[in-house]
Order: structure tokens, then sequence, then C-alpha cells
């Protein structure tokens, strides 16, 4: 079935600074990349999706790429804010096997003022 | 509003004492799905529905069963629970794709404590 690994599990930045998390995952066949943002306590909440016909998708601050070749994809957040303090998760899967999603282990993002 | 609910909140049990926690939809979402979240293993899947009657093994399903009688409802069955069952369980559904997927809402999140 599909792995996904993602690096790092934490990351602290300062107030302003960029942030990049990285994900690879296993199954070529796989085409759609989701990004969960998890705030304390709080549920994970969808912030952006990539699919596999698309190399890069942005909304403001955030943006994800995608390299099927090397079968890895990024989210990166520019600007960095507090309220970005937060685990990120990415996740994959594979559109005709439904909706199952295999997510990565977690990033814990802490912005520093 | 739209929204998934699970309950309880929070459980604390004992070993061996059957336990059910509920998922409720009301978005019409076909699809249904049960994950564990342990700390640095992100969240993994235990059993999924795709729909009414129809349901499958996650990566984890040892030790829960399901049941999917009704569109809304997705309710997690832990017959015997054991230790290794504490965990913070979250619900979460979405419309079932054949030529897109869309995005999966989640519920609340529950807090199993299995002592």
């Amino acid at each position: 079935g599909e792995n996904v690994e993602q690096h790092p599990s934490t990351l602290s930045v300062q107030e302003g600074d960029s942030a990049v998390i990285k994900c690879t995952y296993s199954d070529s066949a796989s085409n759609y990349f989701p990004w969960y943002k998890q705030e304390l306590g709080k549920r994970p909440q969808l912030i952006i999706d990539i699919r596999s016909n698309v190399g890069e998708k942005k909304d403001q601050r955030i943006a994800v790429t995608l390299n099927k070749t090397a079968k890895h994809f990024s989210l990166h957040i520019t600007e960095t804010q507090p309220e970005d303090s937060a685990v990120y998760f990415c996740a994959a899967s594979i559109v005709a096997a439904g909706n199952k999603l295999t997510f990565g282990g977690g990033t814990r993002v802490l912005v520093k003022p | 509003e739209a929204q998934v609910t699970q309950n309880p909140r929070y459980l604390i049990t004992v070993t061996g004492k059957k336990l059910t926690v509920t998922c409720s939809q009301n978005m019409n979402h076909e699809y249904m799905s049960w994950y564990r979240q342990d700390p640095g293993l992100g969240l993994r899947q235990i059993y999924y529905s795709m729909n009414v009657e129809v349901t499958d093994k996650g990566d984890v399903p040892e030790g829960y069963k399901v049941s999917r009688k009704e569109k809304r409802n997705f309710p997690l069955i832990l017959e015997s629970p054991s230790p290794n069952q504490t965990s913070l369980y979250f619900c979460a559904s979405s419309f079932q794709g054949t030529v897109s997927t869309d995005t999966q809402y989640f519920g609340p999140g529950t807090r199993l404590t299995v002592l």
C-alpha cells in the first residue's frame, strides 16, 4: 500500500520567515495530495491540495509543489505569522480507488514572534 | 450548518468494557472514515465506508468494528477495548468521487483512554 513520509517532524521559524515541509510517497498511482493543518486541540482542516495534473498551486501565503517523477510534494508557507503555528499533515490518495487518504507523520511548526 | 459530529468527546473506560463512538454527518456524504491519531504516527485509517452497507478495513482495523446502516451515521465499536487503543479518534466524511476526490471533513475528535 501507499507509504507517505514527512520531514521535518518539527520546524521552528522566526516570524516573517518561510517554512517548507516535504513529503515523499511510494505509490506512483497516487494522484491527489492534500495538506491539513491541525491547531492544538482542534480537528485537522484542509488548507490546500494539489492534483497530479498540476505542478504548483498557490493560495495567498501558502503554496504546494508536486514532482511526480521524484514522487515528492512540498508545502511552502511564506511570511509566517504566529497563527501559522500548528501541526501540518500531508496525505496522498488514488482518486479512482475511492477517497482513502494515507497521511504523513506530521510536522509541528512553531513560529516565534 | 454542515458538520461532522462525534460523541462522546472524551471517554475513560476500563479494559474489556464494550464501547461505541458515534459519528454523524449532515452533508449527505457517501464516504465516511475513522482514523486514530497517535504522536509521531500521523492519522492512520481504521475503517472506511464508501456508502450504506459498504465498509472496508483501513490500515489498522484490528480490535475495531463499524457499521453503516444509514448514510449519515458511521459508529465505531470497540468490543473489548485494550490499553493500546488509547488514542485520539477522528471521524471524517466526503463526497465519493470516482473521477475526482473531494475534501474530507473531520469531526471534532474523541479522546479515548483505556485503563
